[in-house]
């Protein structure tokens, strides 16, 4: 099956710093990645979209000048977390699709990366 | 706003029993559903899916049951096992704009008693 990988698994870091999360399809050319948020207990949500090569969608009320999204290539996207606070520690979970055909396209999701911001 | 959210947050079952989960979906429009399983301090896995022409779908131990009329979706689990402890989402894919997309549910946190 397709596998999603996600770098760092953990990661703490001080607040005012910044932080690069890596996810990458192994076996498969992802179309589109997305990037979830999960605080403890609750449920998964969206915070961006991204097709290769162009800039990300980000949903309502998460901030695109503090979770930067680079989508650089089919395998490979980048979260970075700029000037990371306490409030920022949360689970974050990428997932990756590919086509399937029409209507149907499958979405494939990493392990998650644990911040937790001192 | 369109949601889809969850009857029960949390369901215990004695192990070897049958575990139903249930899911009430607002957005008509949405044409596929999964469900996925999440084990703590892990991404979720995918564990069945159904699309919205299709009232029943089966795979191994997994059942999931679709029901239009009422915006219901349930999974049910047949001889619960101790590693099926885990939480348990819902999720509806729909397009948003001209982009497909897929909104979860609250969970449910089902716990396998010996």
């Amino acid at each position: 099956g397709a596998v999603v990988s996600q770098h760092p698994s953990r990661v703490i870091c001080k607040s005012g710093t910044s932080v690069k999360i890596e996810c990458r399809s192994l076996d498969f050319q992802a179309t589109t990645m997305f990037w979830y948020r999960q605080f403890p207990k609750q449920s998964l949500m969206l915070m961006a979209t991204s097709n290769e090569g162009s800039k990300a969608t980000y949903e309502q009320g998460v901030e695109k000048d503090k979770f930067l999204i680079n989508h650089a290539s089919l395998t490979l996207s980048t979260l970075t977390v700029t000037s990371a606070h306490p409030e920022d520690s949360s689970f974050y979970i990428c997932s990756a699709r590919t086509r399937r055909g029409p209507p149907i396209y499958e979405q494939y999701f990493g392990p998650g990366t644990r911040l937790t911001v001192t | 706003g369109e949601s889809v959210g969850l009857h029960l947050p949390t369901l215990s079952v004695q192990e070897g029993d049958n575990s139903i989960i249930n899911c009430a979906y607002s957005n008509s429009a949405s044409d596929y559903f999964i469900w996925y399983k999440q084990e703590s301090g892990k991404g979720p896995q995918f564990i069945i899916d159904i699309r919205s022409n299709m009232d029943k779908r089966q795979g191994q131990r997994v059942t999931v049951l679709l029901n239009k009329t009422v915006k219901h979706l349930s999974l049910q689990i047949a001889a619960t096992q101790p590693g099926d402890s885990a939480v348990y989402f819902c999720a509806e894919s729909s397009f948003s704009g001209s982009a497909r997309q897929l909104t979860f549910g609250s969970g449910t946190q089902l716990t396998v008693l010996p």
